[in-house]
């Protein structure tokens, strides 16, 4: 089973700043990554898919990149709404197998 | 509006069963592969179950094989997961998510409903 781990765990930053989580793979997934934002009390909302791509009405300001084990994903100014956990997922086609990471929170310095 | 609307959740003790429901609308669900996904209270995120559009594939974590059934029925736009053997282990809020891709299994999670809890408990 491929785990996922995200560092760090905690990301305290203001608004403006620049936010940049991380997510490492126990072994190759390609480039089979995405990212997720929850905030508290709402389903999570798909920003990332396969590492790099934006999905449908995210703003510019989310980027993602890596492949392979190591990825990231970049904030390049924190809005108020940003303040949120932050999750990775990845999926592996065989065996059929999707595993997230445990969450990286941004939250409000 | 597109939507997913999750139901059936609730208290059940230990052994019990209980069956969730999502409705879709807003979109053609027959062309999409759909999915659980839980969260136990104050934890991450956990797939549970995945079923192609034409229900021709079905897959399972481990942790739920055996015991969770996934189902649609694309005449009524709805998708269930019947839960048997239910397990302390097994609260969580349950979600409804849709596939990214039409046709096939993307197995990344475009559409969410609000999510049901589950509690099991005696």
């Amino acid at each position: 089973e491929i785990v996922l781990t995200q560092s760090p765990a905690t990301l305290s930053l203001s608004p403006g700043e620049r936010a940049t989580l991380s997510c490492r793979a126990s072994q190759s997934v390609s480039s089979y990554l995405a990212w997720y934002q929850q905030k508290p009390g709402q389903a999570p909302r798909l920003l990332i898919y396969d590492a790099s791509n934006r999905a449908t009405g995210i703003p510019a300001r989310f980027s993602g990149s890596g492949s392979g084990t190591d990825f990231t994903l970049t904030i390049s100014s924190l809005e108020p709404e940003d303040f949120a956990v932050y999750y990775c997922q990845q999926r592996s086609n065989w065996p059929p197998l999707i595993t997230f990471g445990p969450g990286t929170k941004v939250d409000i310095k | 509006e597109v939507q997913l609307v999750e139901s059936g959740g609730g208290l059940v003790k230990p052994g019990g069963s209980l069956r969730l429901s999502c409705a879709a609308s807003g979109f053609t669900f027959s062309s999409y592969s759909m999915n659980w996904v839980r969260q136990a209270p104050g934890k991450g995120l956990e797939w549970v179950s995945s079923i192609s559009s034409s229900s021709s594939y079905i897959y399972y974590a481990d942790s739920v094989k055996g015991r969770f059934t996934i189902s649609r029925d694309n005449a009524k736009n709805s998708l269930y997961l019947q839960m048997n053997s239910l397990r302390a282990e097994d609260t969580a809020v349950y979600y409804c998510a849709r596939d990214l891709a039409r046709a096939s299994l993307y197995w990344y999670f475009d559409l969410w409903g609000r999510g049901t809890l589950v509690t099991v408990s005696s």
